[in-house]
């Protein structure tokens, strides 16, 4: 079993949409989550730290329930410009390092 | 302030050349990392380097080299390059190696062939 495991899409969505993303970790001892963005071609961009609370940035809400070892990005009214691939992160707290998912593709389309 | 920066974006190299790929950050930033992404298999961690004068083993370190040359920077080597190393390379740098988020440079894309 992958340690972050995620929806590899493509989700297709029309501007305007609501999408949400669901992500899965193996290590019921992480302690750091993160969603990161990375467009085509390019370097991974931290989108969002996911807080046990929820925390919300503008469109973007994540979630994580720590119960069922699962965190959630749901985007609200897409935007052309969301088109990416969304990587779910975890930290491995007995080296502190982080694991990426394979990640998601979104597509908005006009 | 630049960020994280990665040279050279691109190379070809053939079966059995080596070579060094350069990384440095401007962030103050101590702990950092170099990570490998193949289509399908998402980054993997090659090495990473906790703090100034320490390095280890990621999940794939066969075949490269690290050198923290100084808070600044930490640069790979490859060898004697192989096909299986075709990929693009991405470095990292974090606050410290516990918790924080971990910010990216361009990336190197590099064929061997």
């Amino acid at each position: 079993r992958k340690e972050v495991e995620q929806d590899p899409g493509p989700f297709n969505v029309p501007e305007g949409a609501t999408v949400a993303f669901n992500c899965t970790y193996s290590n019921s001892a992480s302690q750091s989550f993160f969603w990161y963005r990375q467009d085509c071609r390019k370097e991974p961009k931290l989108l969002m730290s996911v807080y046990s609370s929820g925390n919300e940035d503008g469109r973007f809400t994540a979630q994580l329930n720590r119960a069922s070892q699962y965190i959630s990005l749901l985007i609200r009214d897409s935007k052309l410009s969301d088109s990416a691939t969304y990587l779910c992160v975890v930290n491995e707290k007995s080296s502190y390092k982080l694991i990426f998912g394979s990640g998601t593709r979104l597509l908005v389309r006009p | 302030n630049a960020g994280v920066t990665q040279t050279p974006k691109f190379q070809v190299l053939k079966t059995g050349q080596s070579m060094t790929l350069q990384c440095a950050q401007d962030m103050n930033h101590n702990s950092m990392y170099w990570y490998r992404q193949d289509p399908g298999m998402g980054l993997r961690l090659i090495y990473y380097s906790a703090s100034e004068g320490t390095t280890d083993k990621g999940e794939v370190p066969n075949g490269y080299n690290v050198s923290r040359l100084n808070k600044r920077e930490f640069s790979l080597r490859l060898e004697s390059a192989a096909p299986s190393q075709t990929s693009v390379y991405f470095c990292a740098s974090s606050v410290t190696r516990t918790r924080d988020e971990q910010y990216f440079g361009p990336g190197t894309r590099l064929t061997v062939t």
